[in-house]
């Protein structure tokens, strides 16, 4: 069974940083590109960042590039999202999801951020 | 940047065939990707490459792509379609994935 679990969201103050982790299983995680999809209360998705099976391409939404930074540990079939100088429009759960379509996804993490 | 217009709401009856469209620019000459989400819960992919289903979606989901516009059509709608969805695409002018702005899908 296919599965990505989010971590690490959470509270944190503007300006502040935050690790996301997902964790995958289920699938061959080194032959899946991966992204994070990112969604605000009430509103729709966004994309946030993508990342190439081999990390030889990198991919970063306009609204996050320069602060947020996304990577990935094949052996350990995980991805990861740091999020540095944190606004408050960054507040959303989060999405892990694998594929160019993105064909998995995790159930997300909440990240707020707030004063 | 690269813009995917999609209607806020449709309305459709049981046993109807409901479509939802997504314009952009040209947007036939990308692959198109289709995502229905629940209330709280995550994105699931009923189509993609404008016309293909992963496994385990009914065949009641298909899709289509030409010119402006990608459309989803839902046939013999079910409570259960009750859902949001959203159209994606790689637009490669810019190395972004773009999502569309959404339709909700009311059952009646």
């Amino acid at each position: 069974e296919v599965q990505l679990v989010e971590s690490g969201g959470g509270l944190v103050k503007p300006g502040g940083s935050l690790r996301l982790s997902c964790a995958a299983s289920g699938f061959t995680f080194s032959s899946y590109s991966m992204n994070w999809v990112r969604q605000a209360p009430g509103k729709g998705l966004e994309w946030v960042s993508s990342i190439s099976s081999s990390s030889s391409y990198i991919y970063y939404a306009d609204s996050v590039k320069g602060r947020f930074t996304i990577s990935r540990d094949n052996a350990k079939n995980s991805l990861y999202l740091q999020m540095n100088s944190l606004r408050a429009e960054d507040t959303a759960v989060y999405y892990c999801a694998a594929g160019v379509a993105f064909d998995y996804w995790g159930q997300g993490t909440l990240v707020t951020v707030s004063s | 940047s690269y813009v995917l217009t999609q209607p806020p709401s449709v309305s459709v009856a049981p046993g109807q065939t409901a479509r939802i469209t997504c314009g952009g620019n040209n947007i036939g000459s990308k692959s198109v990707h289709w995502y229905q989400q629940k209330p709280g819960q995550a994105p699931v992919l009923v189509v993609y490459d404008d016309s293909d289903r992963p496994s385990g979606i009914p065949e009641r989901f298909s899709g289509s792509n030409s010119g402006n516009t990608a459309t989803l059509t839902i046939s013999r709608v079910e409570a259960g379609d009750e859902a949001d969805y959203y159209c994606q695409v790689w637009d490669s002018s810019s190395d972004h994935y773009v999502f569309g702005t959404g339709t909700k899908v009311t059952v009646l």
